[in-house]
């Protein structure tokens, strides 16, 4: 069975520009859930969808939005992009949204 | 604010014998935790959860102890492979709030030595 998938693996971007990132679930899982993890620390909560809808944010700035699709797929924006923005951006489904979270390799993202 | 925190940076054990990585966590709310090892390049891969109805789980090689009182948990590896070499990450969430995120420590490299 395929695993969570994200694409792009790794993407450089400049400082003020805007970037998108997609995720697959696993399939018959409903909810996604999106991470950054900065270098030597743990991956941080950004959003959670579950069916379509949000259903979590953690303490990130509006320049970060996502969306849920009716595949289950999701998309991750970020909008006038920082260099603290670098990082490593996680992608994690599960099957409900109290269900253990399987994550994807991630998109390396470099803010220059 | 750390809500979870992995004290040790890196631990390394001699192939065969038992490695323990150790969690602490500050929040009372959080009810169920879970563990991650993660490769190069790769993303977390979940090894093991617990509960906090249990203070056990086990999984062939992989024990997760839940001491609730100390707000503490820690996996026992027995016996530790050079493949398991890797970082491992102790997360949690709080589910009775209705959430599912979780919140990492910043991870332990374990190097199992041949």
């Amino acid at each position: 069975d395929a695993g969570v998938t994200q694409s792009p693996t790794h993407l450089i971007k400049t400082r003020g520009q805007h970037v998108t990132l997609r995720c697959s679930p696993i399939s018959g899982h409903k909810s996604v859930s999106w991470y950054q993890q900065v270098l030597g620390q743990g991956p941080q909560f950004i959003f959670q969808y579950y069916e379509k809808e949000e259903r979590g944010r953690g303490n990130f700035p509006d320049r970060f939005s996502a969306r849920q699709f009716p595949n289950y797929s999701s998309e991750l924006n970020v909008n006038a992009l920082l260099l603290g923005d670098s990082a490593l951006y996680l992608c994690a489904s599960s099957h409900g949204l109290h269900d253990t979270q399987y994550f994807g390799p991630g998109t390396r993202l470099t803010v220059l | 604010d750390q809500q979870v925190k992995q004290n040790s940076p890196s631990l390394s054990v001699q192939e065969g014998r038992i490695s323990i990585l150790n969690c602490d966590y500050t929040n009372s709310m959080f009810d169920y935790f879970l563990w991650y090892k993660k490769y190069p390049a790769e993303g977390p891969t979940f090894l093991i959860s617990i509960s906090s109805i249990k203070d056990k789980n086990e999984d062939g090689r992989f024990t997760v102890f839940l001491n609730k009182s100390a707000k503490h948990l820690s996996l026992h590896i027995v016996p530790s492979q050079p493949g398991d070499s890797a970082v491992y990450f102790c997360a949690a969430s709080a589910w009775r709030t209705g959430a599912n995120n979780l919140f990492f420590g910043t991870g332990t490299r374990l190097t199992v030595i041949p």
